[in-house]
């Protein structure tokens, strides 16, 4: 059974930390995982795509970076900021997207 | 360019009821995707729908349908509804072919109280 894990469940910080979420995946072969932020009661906001070919993704404060020999992805926030604040998903793909459970994180002002 | 959208963004039914939601795709894909998300809980794949044919599904029960128009926009019909349906439904379209963009873009959810 494919499985898509994130640890912790949630996360607190005081602003300006830089921080890393972790997602860990069962299935050596993925095809590409995908980032998501998702703001209470909304929908999802793709953040970073990383296809398996590739190591790292970035964009902006945020990279991302793919291990498939170990099953694990990061997202690293630079200099968090309250905006910042929100439940963090990652999916592995194509297609049929599995999801783990997410990281909600809180900046502190 | 339009992003995905949803309707409703809220509805109320009662236990045995059936429910339609629709969704439109952004513009340019012809792909679109269903999840559910239970409270607390990453969204779970549904199915997917391709030249308005299913391609793709979850572990979800028959009484779970879809429809894809030749537009692409795209409905999800859930019968007799059960407590366990209430959640949020994401709609996600993406592009299909030669030149693909696997990067799913989700619209903002209708969120389903079954009571």
């Amino acid at each position: 059974k494919q499985e898509v894990t994130q640890i912790p469940a949630a996360l607190s910080v005081p602003e300006g930390e830089n921080l890393v979420l972790n997602c860990s995946f069962t299935d050596s072969a993925i095809y590409n995982l995908q980032w998501f932020r998702q703001d209470p009661g909304k929908g999802l906001t793709s953040l970073l795509l990383i296809q398996s070919s590739q190591r790292e993704q970035t964009s902006g404060r945020l990279n991302a970076s793919l291990d498939k020999s170990s099953g694990r992805s990061t997202l690293y926030i630079a200099a968090s900021q309250p905006g910042d604040s929100a439940t963090y998903l990652c999916a592995r793909g194509p297609g049929k997207l599995i999801f783990g459970q997410g990281t909600e994180l809180s900046v502190k002002p | 360019e339009t992003g995905v959208t949803q309707s409703p963004t809220h509805l109320i039914k009662t236990r045995g009821q059936q429910v339609t939601l629709r969704c439109s795709s952004q513009s340019g894909h012809n792909t679109v995707s269903w999840y559910q998300q239970a409270l607390g809980q990453g969204p779970q794949f549904i199915f997917q729908y391709y030249r308005e044919e299913e391609n793709g599904r979850g572990n979800f029960p028959p009484r779970f349908s879809g429809l894809q128009f030749p537009n692409y926009s795209s409905e999800l019909n859930v019968n007799a509804l059960e407590l366990d349906d209430s959640a949020l439904y994401l709609c996600a379209s993406s592009v299909t072919g030669l030149v693909r963009s696997e990067t799913q873009y989700f619209g903002p959810g209708t969120r389903l109280l079954v009571l």
